[in-house]
């Protein structure tokens, strides 16, 4: 059975701190998908970033950072110098080889303080 | 030029009624999605179909009716709504496992169904 939990339900940080937001996995599989989408308060999800469970590389995309580690069954997201238009949900999720279900973790809401 | 499109966007009705959400997507994905958001937030899948045959049915009560006419349509029919029905619904397609790799899910907009 596949599980993520993501266990900051909320965080708050002052405009241009890092954030890192923290997500575990569980997964029988060897081969599986992480994901992280962003809810803003406009409600639509947006994709971030997909890694598989064979690409441990961690990735940087501009002021966003993943550092994927097996070993912890951990795929955590970094915002670094955070603005005011990163104050979203943030979802992290798991979709196992042969399995179309996509499992979501309970999410985490984040607010960045001007 | 809309990846994933619903209708509507705002849906209000009363208990009892019967209502359809529709979804639609242009990527050429051969998988659609339900997925159900409740007022916490917490998103769960609700049904899966691929090229129009269902795949996944989560534990969903049979008031909830999936339709997919084509593999770029999924519709959501729900019967004698009823006040916990209230959520944000948010269809889904991808490509299926077997092209290869997950290439991920790509998301519409969402529905946000009230149920007074």
């Amino acid at each position: 059975a596949q599980k993520v939990t993501q266990a900051q339900t909320e965080i708050s940080v002052v405009e241009k701190e890092d954030v890192t937001l923290d997500c575990v996995y569980e997964t029988r599989d060897t081969t599986y998908y992480l994901f992280w989408y962003k809810q803003p308060p406009s409600g639509e999800l947006v994709f971030l970033i997909r890694r598989n469970s064979f690409d441990e590389q961690n990735e940087i995309s501009g002021r966003y950072s993943w550092n994927f580690q097996k070993s912890t069954s951990s795929f955590n997201f970094t915002i670094t110098a955070s603005q005011v238009v990163d104050s979203a949900v943030y979802f992290c999720a798991l979709t196992e080889f042969g399995n179309e279900k996509l499992t979501f973790g309970t999410g985490t809401r984040l607010t960045i303080i001007p | 030029d809309t990846a994933v499109s619903q209708t509507p966007k705002y849906l209000v009705t009363q208990m009892g009624n019967d209502k359809s959400i529709k979804c639609e997507q242009n990527l050429g994905h051969d998988t659609m999605y339900w997925y159900k958001q409740d007022s916490k937030k917490f998103l769960k899948i609700m049904f899966s179909y691929n090229n129009k045959e269902l795949i996944i049915n989560e534990t969903v009560p049979n008031r909830f009716s999936p339709k997919s006419p084509d593999k770029a349509h999924l519709n959501l029919h729900i019967n004698s709504l009823e006040l916990g029905d209230s959520a944000v619904y948010f269809c889904a397609s991808s490509f299926s496992l077997d092209r290869g790799a997950n290439y991920g899910y790509t998301f519409g907009s969402g529905t946000r169904l009230t149920v007074v």
